[in-house]
């Protein structure tokens, strides 16, 4: 099993820019979300779906949209790129039923700098 | 604010001591849950323990939830210098959608 893929691994963009952060899961997973991760900040969540079609606002939504189309994929869209969007973004995922004891599985991270 | 707070922010001990580090949190919660992060890596899933729980084990960690005082422990013990690596308590509190809310973390550095 691959679990949960991200793509790219690195990013640079530009100020202004626009761009999409993908995350595809195999374990046919309910629940998917997106966190960032900022040096002493811990992980913060930005956006997450309970399955396809449903998505809600997480702790730092601006500036981020997603969409779950299907239950494999949910990517993140930064719509134009600003310097305090630089961070590590990390994919999650986990089976249905949060509050259950649920574990969350995790991506690799995207690296983005935004300059 | 966030809903959990790791204590201490840095850890540094010999190989073959253990390693304490604690969790407090400000709501109440279904469960509390640790994880490991390596350098440059994602988190990896270490252990739960369940709100009507007190303590639970698994290999070298044992993990103790006192819910009147809102705080969770991790111990390592004879810690390797594998075991290098940040850690995070995170928990699925009713108040925040049940959602998972990690703290800042705790790093641990293991010296050979």
């Amino acid at each position: 099993n691959a679990g949960v893929t991200q793509t790219p691994k690195f990013q640079v963009l530009k100020t202004g820019q626009s761009m999409t952060l993908q995350c595809a899961q195999d374990m046919n997973h309910e629940y998917m979300s997106w966190y960032r991760q900022d040096p002493g900040m811990g992980l913060r969540l930005i956006h997450y779906s309970v399955g396809a079609g449903i998505t809600d606002q997480g702790e730092v939504p601006n500036g981020y949209n997603v969409s779950r189309s299907t239950t494999e994929d949910f990517p993140l869209r930064l719509l134009s790129a600003a310097p305090s969007q630089t961070s590590v973004y990390f994919c999650a995922s986990s089976y249905t039923n949060r509050g259950k004891g649920e574990k969350l599985f995790f991506g690799s991270g995207t690296q983005l700098s935004v300059l | 604010s966030q809903q959990g707070e790791e204590d201490p922010q840095a850890l540094s001990i010999q190989e073959g001591e253990n390693a304490t580090m604690n969790c407090s949190y400000k709501t109440s919660i279904n469960n509390l849950q640790w994880y490991r992060q390596n350098s440059g890596r994602g988190l990896v899933h270490l252990i739960l323990i369940r709100s009507n729980e007190r303590e639970k084990h698994s290999g070298r960690l044992r993990v103790t939830l006192d819910t009147s005082k809102k705080s969770s422990s991790l111990l390592i013990t004879a810690s390797r210098a594998a075991d290098t690596a940040s850690y995070f308590c995170a928990t699925d509190a009713k108040d925040y959608g049940q959602n998972f809310v990690f703290g800042p973390g705790t790093r641990l550095s293991v010296l050979p």
